[in-house]
């Protein structure tokens, strides 16, 4: 079975520009969550989405957002790119957005903000 | 506020050894703990998860442990092998949201 899948793998983009990454979900599973992770950090929560609806956001600016389709894969959009965006985004599926379920990740998107 | 600390930050140990990655976290209303693995510049891998209501779990050489009372869970990875290196992550889900709240990690080096 097809793990997590993550496109691109990398993206290099200028300043001030929009950048979409998209995530493809483990068949059956329902729940996708986007992170972050800049060098030498652990991830960090941007966005949950269940069935289709935000179920929570993390503290990051309005430039971000997302969204899930009715095949369950997912798109994070952020615009206006900064530098300091440059980072690793992590997509992560799991069956159900409840409390004790496993989170499975993707390889991530490595985007270099220039 | 959630926060999650793990100790050491990196680790260096001889091939064969037995060693245990320490994780710590300030909120102990968790629903789980899950720790991963992370190869350079790649994804997570995930290796074990502890639901709230279990004391450990143990998936072949690896054991991990958790103490939702004290606020903490170790990674015990028995006879290490170089193909261990890697990062380790400990996270937990907790809060509305069910986000996943990580550390910072600890990079194993296992010296042939």
């Amino acid at each position: 079975d097809a793990g997590v899948t993550q496109s691109p793998t990398h993206l290099i983009k200028t300043r001030g520009q929009q950048v979409t990454l998209r995530c493809s979900p483990i068949s059956g599973h329902k729940s996708v969550s986007w992170y972050q992770q800049v060098l030498g950090q652990g991830p960090q929560f941007i966005f949950q989405y269940y069935e289709k609806e935000e179920r929570g956001r993390g503290n990051f600016p309005d430039r971000f957002s997302a969204r899930q389709f009715p095949n369950y894969s997912s798109e994070l959009n952020v615009n206006a790119l900064l530098l300091g965006d440059s980072a690793l985004y992590l997509c992560a599926s799991s069956r159900k957005g409840q409390k004790n379920t496993e989170a499975f990740f993707g390889q991530g998107t490595r985007l270099t903000v220039v | 506020k959630q926060e999650v600390t793990q100790i050491p930050a990196a680790l260096s140990v001889p091939e064969g050894e037995n060693l245990v990655l320490n994780c710590s976290f300030t909120d102990s209303a968790i629903y789980n703990l899950q720790w991963f693995r992370q190869d350079p510049g790649k994804g997570l891998t995930s290796l074990l998860l502890i639901q709230s209501s279990q004391r450990e779990q143990t998936s072949g050489r690896l054991n991990a442990s958790l103490d939702k009372s004290s606020g903490r869970s170790t990674l015990y990875i028995a006879a290490s092998q170089p193909g261990d290196s890697a990062t380790y992550l400990c996270a937990n889900s907790g809060g509305s949201n069910y986000k996943l709240t990580f550390g910072k990690g600890t990079l194993l080096t296992v010296n042939p």
